[in-house]
């Protein structure tokens, strides 16, 4: 199947301060890539939807000066948690589709605590 | 109500046994479903598509009923590398993956 890395895998990091996540297709150009959250004992919740060359779609709810994605090739998106603080304190997966196929392909994850 | 729902378990289950479990899911125009399957701290994984005329993957069956909006997955003979929780998902249109809460199994010995 195909694959998707994240880094990094997990981070702490204080209140207050920024943290860039990666996701990358590896073996395959994703034009649309996702962003979830996932609280503990909770469902994956969709943040984000990332084109490459455009502007992400956020939903509702989601603080896009927050929560700052850039999809700037086919094989990278980036997820920046701006100014954080505990409550975003969770895991982040991102996923990437590719082309003509609905199947979503899930990176690995990042734990993100703030202290 | 939300978009798609399962019942959360858990199912705890004893070797062997057969399993079922069901999704309902609230917009009629979804095109395409599936289950993941997620370990604990990992991330999901695509355990199988659903299909309209039902499928089978070895030990696992998936049925979609569109006319009652509903999605189903039996697990027979389940394994206790079975435990994990399973996820049911419909995607509306290319970008509209819709998950559900997801269905705790714990198989034991």
């Amino acid at each position: 199947g195909a694959v998707v890395s994240q880094h990094p895998s997990w981070v702490i990091c204080k209140s207050g301060t920024s943290v860039k996540i990666e996701c990358r297709s590896l073996d395959f150009q994703a034009t649309t890539m996702f962003w979830y959250r996932q609280f503990p004992k909770q469902s994956l919740m969709l943040m984000a939807t990332s084109n490459e060359g455009s502007k992400a779609t956020y939903e509702q709810g989601v603080e896009k000066d927050k929560f700052l994605i850039n999809h700037a090739s086919l094989t990278l998106s980036t997820l920046t948690v701006t100014s954080a603080h505990p409550e975003d304190s969770s895991f982040y997966i991102c996923s990437a589709r590719r082309d003509s196929h609905y199947e979503q392909y899930f990176g690995p994850g990042t734990r993100l605590t703030v202290t | 109500r939300k978009e798609v729902e399962q019942d959360p378990g858990p199912f705890n289950v004893p070797e062997g046994a057969t399993v079922a479990f069901n999704c309902t899911y609230s917009n009629s125009a979804s095109q395409s479903f599936f289950w993941y399957r997620q370990d604990c701290r990992k991330e999901p994984k695509l355990l199988m598509s659903v299909y309209s005329s039902g499928n089978e993957d070895g030990r696992f069956t998936a049925q979609l009923n569109r006319a009652s909006q509903y999605i189903s997955l039996l697990i027979r003979d389940s394994k206790l590398s079975d435990s994990a929780t399973y996820l049911c998902v419909v995607n509306s249109n290319n970008n509209d993956m819709r998950f559900g809460a997801g269905t705790r199994l714990t198989v034991k010995p």
